[in-house]
């Protein structure tokens, strides 16, 4: 069964911490997003990548940094925790289509999401 | 720039109604992608459907069907006969061609009560 698993389903920091959230795939995906989550906002793209070492900003990507070091494990970082960060953070994968030189219609598997708080 | 819009922030039925979600989008684009994930209690977001720009024939899955209107650039979905397990709240989403960024609707949360 094809899998986004993300470390922690809950956390708590306090302001000024530095925070990972950390994202691993197992269905050797090519592209690997960071989305947050706000009540009325849906969902938001912060980061995104393509690649192993790759990463593209996306909507909303102040305050956060991001990593890929390896093709499975894909990293969001809060340099400096502040609490206009608590929110529910989704990491997804997809793969780029067969043949094609771009990803645009694959469809994003998602993990359960990481409830982060910040007091 | 794209737009997602679900207008109905909630919606609550009784068991066995239909209820359709509403998804209104905008793009400058003349190829795109269309797609409808739902988020149960879990968390965890579940793809149901992915239609292009040029396919405007309607789908159904079982109690799911979706309509795709270009001419009012609707992609609404249809829940026939609902059941508790389809409570959740239900994104609608955006991409296009070329493109790798996915633009996500504010959702809608449906209750189903029994």
């Amino acid at each position: 069964d094809v899998k986004v698993t993300q470390s922690s389903r809950y956390l708590v920091k306090r302001t000024g911490e530095k925070v990972f959230l950390e994202c691993v795939q197992d269905m050797d995906h090519e592209n690997m997003f960071w989305y947050r989550q706000d009540p009325g906002l849906g969902l938001r793209l912060i980061y995104f990548s393509y690649d192993v070492k790759m990463k593209e900003k996306g909507d909303i990507p102040e305050g956060y940094s991001v990593s890929r070091e390896k093709k499975e494990r894909f990293s969001l970082i809060l340099e400096s925790a502040s609490t206009n960060q608590t929110s529910m953070y989704l990491c997804a994968s997809s793969r780029p289509l067969a043949g094609a030189a771009s990803s645009s219609n694959e469809k994003l598997f998602f993990g359960s999401g990481t409830q982060l708080s910040v007091l | 720039a794209q737009k997602v819009t679900q207008a109905q922030t909630e919606i609550s039925v009784v068991e066995k109604e239909d209820v359709t979600l509403d998804c209104v989008y905008g793009t400058r684009d003349t190829t795109y992608y269309l797609f409808w994930y739902k988020q149960p209690p879990s968390g965890e977001l579940v793809f149901l459907i992915r239609r292009n720009s040029f396919d405007e024939q309607n789908e159904i899955s079982g109690r799911y069907s979706w309509n795709f209107q270009k001419s009012t650039s609707s992609f609404n979905f249809t829940i026939t006969a609902s059941q508790v397990v389809d409570s959740a709240v239900y994104f609608c989403a955006l991409r296009n061609t070329g493109g790798f960024k996915t633009i996500f609707g504010a959702g809608t949360r449906l209750f189903v009560k029994a």
